[in-house]
């Protein structure tokens, strides 16, 4: 059972565009979601992470957008350059049980 | 701050064979993970341990998967005997343990099975 869906599966955005990626849960006692970003070869990476008791976080260029009604969440790249061309994962967990990664998001970011 | 040190970080082995992954988390950290990462996928918890007990090991395949951390630092992964479907990313992570600590993650042993 899948209990983190995250699309699109592969995004092209032009340099200086936005770059979405959304997941969605199923468990509603999910309380801590990570997006974690990986290059090849290397080991995810913590990018940004929030809490539900927040709708919005922002660092730098990277905001997360929670919707705990919806028990969505998505990732929003601003002003998107080469070097963020990387695969995207969304995760969630409760307290201390362990982090459930979406299928990934594979972004390319046109010169 | 030294990251999390895994090795090796390649590995062709036959099917039937053996094969044991090493991971070294960052000092301090008391909380250590082993993920399976399949390509296209996002990774898998196979084990976790709190210092040097188990705290979750529901997804790891018993018949063949082991792993131990002794004195509640280093950890050793074993696949025994391994099959054509284990090939995959084999990732270490830490953390402090605490709710909410992010985890860090090794560059992971990359494991083809011929």
């Amino acid at each position: 059972q899948q209990q983190v869906k995250q699309s699109p599966q592969s995004l092209i955005v032009q340099k200086g565009g936005i770059s979405i990626i959304n997941c969605a849960y199923e468990n509603t006692a999910f309380d801590y979601f990570p997006w974690y970003q990986q290059f090849p070869g290397k080991g995810p990476a913590l990018l940004i992470a929030i809490r539900p008791d927040v709708s919005e976080k922002k660092e730098g260029r990277f905001t997360i957008s929670f919707n705990k009604s919806a028990k969505q969440f998505s990732l929003h790249i601003m002003d998107s350059q080469p070097g963020d061309s990387a695969t995207y994962f969304c995760a969630a967990s409760k307290g201390y049980s362990t982090l459930t990664f979406g299928k990934g998001t594979m972004l390319l970011v046109s010169p | 701050e030294a990251g999390v040190a895994q090795s090796p970080r390649y590995k062709i082995i036959e099917k039937r064979q053996s094969v044991a992954f090493w991971c070294n988390p960052i000092s301090g950290h008391a909380t250590l993970y082993w993920y399976q990462q399949i390509l296209g996928q996002g990774p898998k918890l196979l084990i976790q341990f709190q210092n040097n007990g188990v705290v979750d090991d529901s997804q790891l395949p018993k018949d063949r998967f082991s792993a131990e951390r002794l004195k509640g630092v280093d950890s050793t992964l074993k696949i025994q005997p391994a099959k054509l479907e284990d090939s995959a990313v084999y990732l270490c992570a830490s953390s402090r343990g605490q709710v909410g600590q992010p985890q860090h993650f090794g560059d992971g042993t990359r494991l083809s099975i011929l």
